[in-house]
């Protein structure tokens, strides 16, 4: 049972226009939500984060939007640049039991064109 | 920034050989944390280790087999290479007790057996 879901494999954006990249999840008792960036051939690296006490939280050119009834988080990245491209993960953890052992989703390989 | 480091980046073998995926990491977390991917999969969860002679099996079950005698290194071991274990293979750190429970994710090592 995938209990962290991102369905779209793949997202393709020009350059300077907005990437909204999706991501569902099954448990209602996850508590923190994360996103990570991974190029090929290397590790994913930690990208934003979000509590669910938070419904929004913004760095730089990336928001990460929690709805909690819904099951669902989004990333903006705005603008776009040809950089971004590579796979975003979401991830979820129950803080305080899970000890750091975080769920993953399958990745949307985003592309940004110039 | 993150210093974990993963040897070797990449690895072709044939099948029956012994192997070990070398983990380090300078940051002195005592949180580190096997992870296997596949292409357009989510990230398994096969081991990790809260401390020196701590290790537990994580979420995927694995014929791999880990070791933590010291806390900066955490190596993987796979006694009998199978085609079935290629994959990439990501080692990962994070600080016991951190809030925003960010693991910090080595480069990984591309496995094939061949």
């Amino acid at each position: 049972d995938q209990q962290v879901k991102q369905n779209s494999p793949s997202l393709s954006v020009q350059e300077g226009r907005i990437s909204i990249l999706n991501c569902d999840y099954t448990n209602s008792m996850f508590d923190y939500f994360l996103w990570y960036k991974k190029y090929p051939a290397e590790g994913p690296t930690f990208l934003i984060s979000i509590s669910s006490i938070k419904d929004k939280n913004e760095d730089g050119r990336f928001t990460v939007f929690l709805n909690k009834s819904a099951k669902h988080l989004s990333l903006h990245i705005v603008p776009s640049q040809p950089g971004d491209s590579a796979v975003y993960f979401c991830a979820a953890i129950l803080r305080g039991t899970s000890y750091g052992k975080l769920t993953f989703g399958q990745g949307t390989i985003l592309t940004v064109h110039p | 920034e993150a210093d974990i480091y993963q040897t070797p980046r990449y690895l072709v073998i044939g099948t029956g050989k012994k192997i070990t995926l070398e983990c380090s990491q300078t940051m002195g977390h005592d949180k580190m944390y096997w992870y296997q991917q596949d292409p357009g999969m989510e990230l398994h969860l096969i081991h990790y280790s809260y401390g020196v002679n701590s290790t537990e099996k994580g979420d995927l079950s694995s014929e791999s087999t880990v070791s933590r005698i010291r806390t900066e290194h955490f190596p993987l071991t796979l006694e009998s290479a199978r085609p079935s274990h290629t994959s990439q293979y990501l080692c990962a750190s994070s600080e016991f007790g951190a809030r925003d429970e960010k693991l910090f994710f080595g480069s990984g090592t591309q496995l094939s057996v061949l």
